[in-house]
């Protein structure tokens, strides 16, 4: 079955980096876009970019927008984000979701991966 | 940016009751429209797609409706196991957005 399973929990100084990865199973890769979407704690959810595993095409939210990159590894079927100058407000569960072809709903998510900044 | 309003943020209701939830998009979205349920401590899961489509493995007492800037998510009978967050998310353009959610609960 379809699977998407995310590194594990984080916690970083302000003005720090992160890298969060997202290995996929169960399909292929190249054949759907991927997505990564932020909760903060007791908040609903924010976007944050995409990713076209087979163009490398970026798309990124206004918020991240020069502070992160999304990037694939077609050989292992992983995504990750790497997420720099973080700030305290990045402290949120950081999911992946895999694009359901053109209609572009969010079809399959990860477990999530809690992102901690803190001083 | 398109900005999502849902109705109402929380409601109360027995199981068996018909629930309906209301999702806004400031600006025409056609019917790109999507409902995910989130249980406490877990990701979302998707419900319905492009506004009426139903989610493979996802329960029929779950329906959608809608299409341009007003949409609806109605679950027929609600269920023990329904008690959740429920989202929409207009996936028309980028950024892709949310609504703020709705809790269903006792």
């Amino acid at each position: 079955q379809v699977q998407l399973l995310q590194s594990g929990t984080e916690v970083k100084r302000p003005g720090a980096s992160v890298r969060v990865s997202c290995k996929t199973s169960g399909y292929t890769f190249i054949n759907f876009g991927l997505n990564w979407v932020r909760q903060a704690p007791e908040q609903g959810l924010e976007w944050v970019g995409w990713i076209s595993p087979y163009t490398g095409d970026t798309d990124y939210a206004q918020s991240v927008q020069g502070r992160v990159t999304l990037t694939t590894d077609t050989a292992t079927s992983t995504a990750y984000m790497d997420l720099r100058s973080l700030r305290s407000d990045d402290t949120a569960l950081y999911y992946c979701a895999r694009t359901n072809g053109n209609d572009h709903a969010f079809d399959v998510w990860g477990q999530g991966t809690m992102v901690t900044v803190s001083s | 940016d398109i900005q999502m309003t849902q109705s109402p943020s929380s409601l109360s209701a027995f199981v068996g009751d018909r629930v309906t939830i209301t999702c806004r998009a400031s600006q025409r979205i056609s019917n790109y429209l999507n409902w995910y349920q989130q249980k406490p401590g877990r990701a979302p899961t998707l419900l319905i797609y492009r506004a009426s489509r139903l989610h493979s493995g996802v329960a029929s007492r779950f329906s959608g409706s809608g299409s341009g800037t007003h949409f609806t998510l109605t679950i027929s009978s609600l269920q023990p196991e329904d008690f959740a967050t429920y989202y929409c998310h207009q996936s028309y353009t980028t950024p892709r957005t949310f609504g703020q959610g709705t809790k269903v609960e006792i």
